[in-house]
């Protein structure tokens, strides 16, 4: 069955410091998400992404945040000079129209900022 | 503001029998409604998701929604000890021809064997 897969599984980085998390949507699928869930909390809102371009964000999603999809297949977020705060699961679901509204998440990437 | 209101729980079952969660939201607007269940660590994983108003049956999963009270709720019968999870409700707007769903904390359950 299709999933949605994200890389890496865990990342850890200094205070400052840019990452990159990485996602492969499920391949039919046009819709694209993030979520980070920071520990004990509840599941937020970042970003979706439609037609190559961003359909709606939340206040969470601010300039140093980024996301691109770079071929057919990527879907990666940014995170330009990362703080503590920014320690999260962040997760990346995928939809398909045509299917209604139902999101397929991913793995989701623990990143740890130190 | 916009949300999703859960009791975070613990709720404690004994195993077999119907476990009730409950979900409220704010925004009249939401049109369709999701249960993710979510294992400690783990991503959420869909459980069911429904648009109208009344019952929606899946397996051992009843969801019922009441649009008029913006309640939602999960019912799992017989439960089992591998049901323990956080259930996370959810709500979907669209806006523009766009989705956003906002999920509340998610409650809890705890299925004593």
């Amino acid at each position: 069955e299709p999933e949605v897969t994200q890389t890496p599984s865990h990342q850890v980085t200094q205070m400052g410091q840019e990452v990159i998390l990485r996602c492969v949507p499920i391949s039919n699928h046009l819709y694209f998400y993030w979520y980070r869930q920071i520990l004990g909390q509840k599941v937020e809102f970042l970003v979706s992404f439609y037609n190559n371009e961003i359909s709606e964000k939340s206040e969470i999603f601010d300039d140093q945040f980024s996301v691109e999809r770079p071929d057919g297949s990527n879907f990666t977020l940014k995170i330009r000079s990362t703080k503590l705060e920014d320690s999260a699961m962040y997760f990346c679901a995928s939809r398909k129209r045509r299917e209604g509204d139902t999101q397929y998440f991913g793995p989701g990437t623990r990143l740890t900022v130190l | 503001q916009k949300e999703v209101e859960q009791n975070s729980g613990p709720l404690s079952v004994p195993e077999g029998a119907i476990a009730s969660l409950n979900c409220t939201y704010s925004d009249r607007g939401s049109q369709s409604f999701f249960w993710y269940r979510q294992y400690s660590g783990k991503s959420p994983e869909l459980i069911m998701f429904i648009y109208s108003n009344g019952d929606k049956e899946d397996g051992r999963f009843t969801a019922q929604l009441n649009k008029a009270s913006q309640y939602v709720s999960l019912l799992i019968r017989d439960s089992q000890p591998s049901d323990s999870a956080t259930y996370l409700c959810a709500v979907n707007l669209y806006s523009g021809g766009y989705q956003k769903v906002t999920f509340g904390i998610g409650t809890k359950l705890q299925v004593i064997p």
